[in-house]
């Protein structure tokens, strides 16, 4: 079946680089997502990537994709205090109606 | 540009009175359609989603019905709601031209 793993905290300093971490176990996941909740709100997309890539950058964020070992990694450059929340993994595959299966999410604490 | 709206975003409700949380959906056409439950600290269960008017489907068989009148409205029901029912609800749309899944800003329910 389908199951999405993350540690459940992290605490990083401002400044510093959060490295959060997500294994999957459906091999045929086509997708990968990486959501960011704040308190009180909804999921924002940060970002995704396609189970072709080994990996994609955007801005501060840099997402790092092993589909040999089914690893799915969300890097953070430079952690601002505004990074605090809550960041969930998903996973999906493609074609008609697919469920998103999300992990449990990690809550990321970031310390002035 | 495609928007989702729901409401409300906080609701009070005593044990056996009925439920109805709305979802709209602009900017698009024809989109999947989702709600997902998070219980305080957990990830998120999908509930039930919908590919079109008037097709929906169950994930997890609870004291709750979902319905589809309009092509991008989303309505989650209850007759009774039961204290378990309490919850942090999501609702979310999906374009299938691009698989990604988008969330609305959520409804906190407390059932007492």
């Amino acid at each position: 079946g389908e199951d999405v793993e993350q540690s459940l905290f992290l605490s990083v300093r401002e400044g510093d680089s959060s490295v959060i971490n997500c294994t999957y176990t459906d091999s045929s996941s086509t997708y990968l997502y990486w959501y960011k909740q704040e308190p009180g709100a909804g999921l924002q997309l940060l970002t995704y990537i396609f189970s072709n890539m080994d990996m994609k950058q955007d801005q501060r964020l840099t997402v790092l994709l092993n589909k040999k070992d089914k690893h799915l990694s969300l890097r953070i450059a430079d952690t601002q205090t505004g990074d605090s929340a809550i960041y969930f993994c998903a996973e999906t595959k493609s074609g008609g109606y697919q469920k998103v299966t999300f992990g449990i999410g990690t809550k990321l604490q970031v310390i002035p | 540009s495609q928007t989702i709206h729901q409401w409300p975003a906080t609701l009070v409700q005593p044990v056996g009175s009925p439920l109805s949380l709305e979802c709209t959906v602009e900017g698009t056409s024809n989109p999947n359609l989702y709600w997902y439950r998070q219980a305080a600290g957990r990830g998120l269960q999908l509930l039930f989603y919908s590919v079109g008017i008037g097709q929906i489907s169950s994930e997890v068989p609870q004291n709750l019905s979902a319905s589809r009148p309009q092509d991008r409205q989303f309505i989650l029901s209850s007759k009774k709601l039961l204290l378990s029912d309490s919850g942090f609800y999501l609702c979310a749309y999906k374009v299938t031209t691009n698989e990604k899944l988008f969330f609305g800003s959520g409804t906190q329910l407390s059932v007492l």
